[in-house]
């Protein structure tokens, strides 16, 4: 079926360092995408996002590159930060309303 | 003040009880959600509204009631629940569900747990 699925559940970097998200969906149809930061206690952040007539988009130190020929979306974010620290997770929209979530990846940032 | 208000945030209930969760959006948006998250999995869609009207029920057990009085204002009637029901539940908002897609917003979530 139609999965939105990330290659690493947690990812450790030290503070300062540039850290890489991955995400791999498979709805070749799907058109937007959008990187979420969750952190402990609280709800989805919204990030960044991008359509898929891009293949990059950059914000405030973040970065979201999309590969539409191998279905892989990445999630840059440069000079890492404590206050990184969080689950992250991408969302595929493939219509409408729909929108299919990824299980997330751990950030944790190494002082 | 966020833009999508839930309340509230934690709420513990037996399986006989019946409880309601609320959620509001301040940002003029016309369509609302409902999503289940509970650990190591991924969201999954429960309720969407668009102008008032429910356009999907992502085949959700009937013990679960939402209501959508008017565009700003969701609710999740609960009773009889599982224990497996216990999670995290998240209020959403978007512009408009039947247009162009856009992200969605998210409340801060009631976490929910069924003894």
């Amino acid at each position: 079926g139609e999965s939105v699925g990330l290659h690493l559940p947690t990812l450790s970097v030290q503070e300062g360092d540039n850290s890489i998200i991955n995400c791999a969906y498979s709805n070749s149809a799907s058109d937007y995408f959008i990187w979420y930061k969750q952190e402990s206690g609280k709800g989805p952040q919204f990030i960044i996002d991008i359509r898929s007539n891009m293949d990059k988009r950059q914000g405030q130190r973040v970065t979201v590159l999309l590969n539409k020929t191998v279905k892989h979306l990445s999630l840059q974010i440069a000079a890492t930060q404590p206050g990184d620290s969080a689950v992250y997770f991408c969302a595929e929209n493939t219509g409408t309303y729909k929108y299919i979530f990824g299980t997330g990846t751990r950030l944790k940032v190494l002082a | 003040e966020t833009g999508v208000t839930q309340t509230p945030r934690h709420l513990v209930m037996g399986m006989t009880n019946k409880k309601s969760l609320k959620c509001e959006q301040h940002l003029g948006h016309n369509a609302m959600y409902w999503y289940k998250q509970s650990a190591k999995k991924p969201l999954e869609l429960m309720f969407v509204y668009n102008f008032k009207e429910q356009t999907e029920n992502n085949s959700v057990p009937s013990r679960f009631s939402p209501e959508c009085p008017n565009s700003s204002h969701l609710f999740l009637h609960l009773h009889t629940l599982q224990p497996e029901d216990s999670a995290l539940y998240l209020c959403a908002s978007s512009q408009d569900a039947g247009g162009p897609s856009g992200e969605l917003f998210f409340g801060e979530g009631s976490r929910l747990t069924v003894l």
